[in-house]
């Protein structure tokens, strides 16, 4: 079976914090893709990030960096000295591309940075 | 502003009526997705064209309908409307495909109302 468990409902920091988000997947393909998608309180969406199965090089863009690990399955988003515009739902994904893509979505992780 | 332009912004309609939500990509971009999100379900993914044509299909009910026309516009097309259809429509668009699913960037939804 395929799953994305964000086991965090709700995380609250003050800001200038360090905050990480947890995403763990399962799935048996081999080809898979992970995304992070973030959602402010103003309800837009917004794709963070884009991670193959075959690339597990950290990336780091400004204070946001992942954390890809197939040994754990796992896909961690760290914000760097968290600012309140960082409150927002944030959404990881997995992507199944053998045959038609099929998308799993984690039910998102609320983050609250408070001033 | 991504550059992804959805109408209407909201919709309220009956139960059993028919509705058309439109999504005009980024200049260039030849992908558009669609999405759901509901409190039920919570974020889904529908379908993917490209170019014109279907490219990957979701949790897209029998009673939804979709396409991507010539001037690379798609219209979701959702019919025989029930309470549980009410949701934020997302629409999204990429450039040309390359490996795998591409960086997504995301219109400001169309939130349905049934009653």
């Amino acid at each position: 079976a395929q799953k994305v468990t964000q086991a965090q409902t709700e995380i609250s920091v003050v800001e200038k914090e360090d905050v990480t988000l947890d995403c763990v997947y399962e799935t048996r393909d081999t080809t898979y893709y992970l995304f992070w998608y973030k959602q402010p309180p103003s309800g837009e969406l917004v794709f963070l990030i884009r991670r193959n199965s075959f690339d597990e090089q950290n990336e780091i863009s400004g204070r946001y960096s992942w954390n890809f690990q197939k040994s754990t399955s796992s896909f961690n988003f760290t914000i760097t000295a968290s600012q309140v515009v960082d409150s927002a739902v944030y959404f990881c994904a997995l992507i199944i591309t053998s045959g038609t893509y099929k998308y799993i979505f984690g039910t998102g992780t609320r983050l609250k940075v408070l001033a | 502003d991504s550059g992804v332009t959805q109408t209407p912004k909201h919709l309220i309609t009956a139960t059993g009526q028919r509705v058309t939500l439109r999504c005009s990509p980024r200049s260039g971009d030849l992908s558009v997705y669609w999405y759901q999100q509901s409190l039920d379900q919570g974020l889904q993914f529908l379908i993917q064209y490209y170019n014109g044509e279907e490219r990957a299909k979701g949790n897209i009910l029998e009673r939804f309908s979709a396409q991507q026309f010539p001037d690379l516009h798609s219209e979701l097309n959702l019919s025989s409307l029930e309470l549980g259809d009410s949701a934020l429509y997302f629409c999204a668009s990429s450039p040309a495909p390359g490996q795998g699913p591409d960086t997504q960037y995301f219109g400001p939804g169309t939130r349905l109302t049934v009653l």
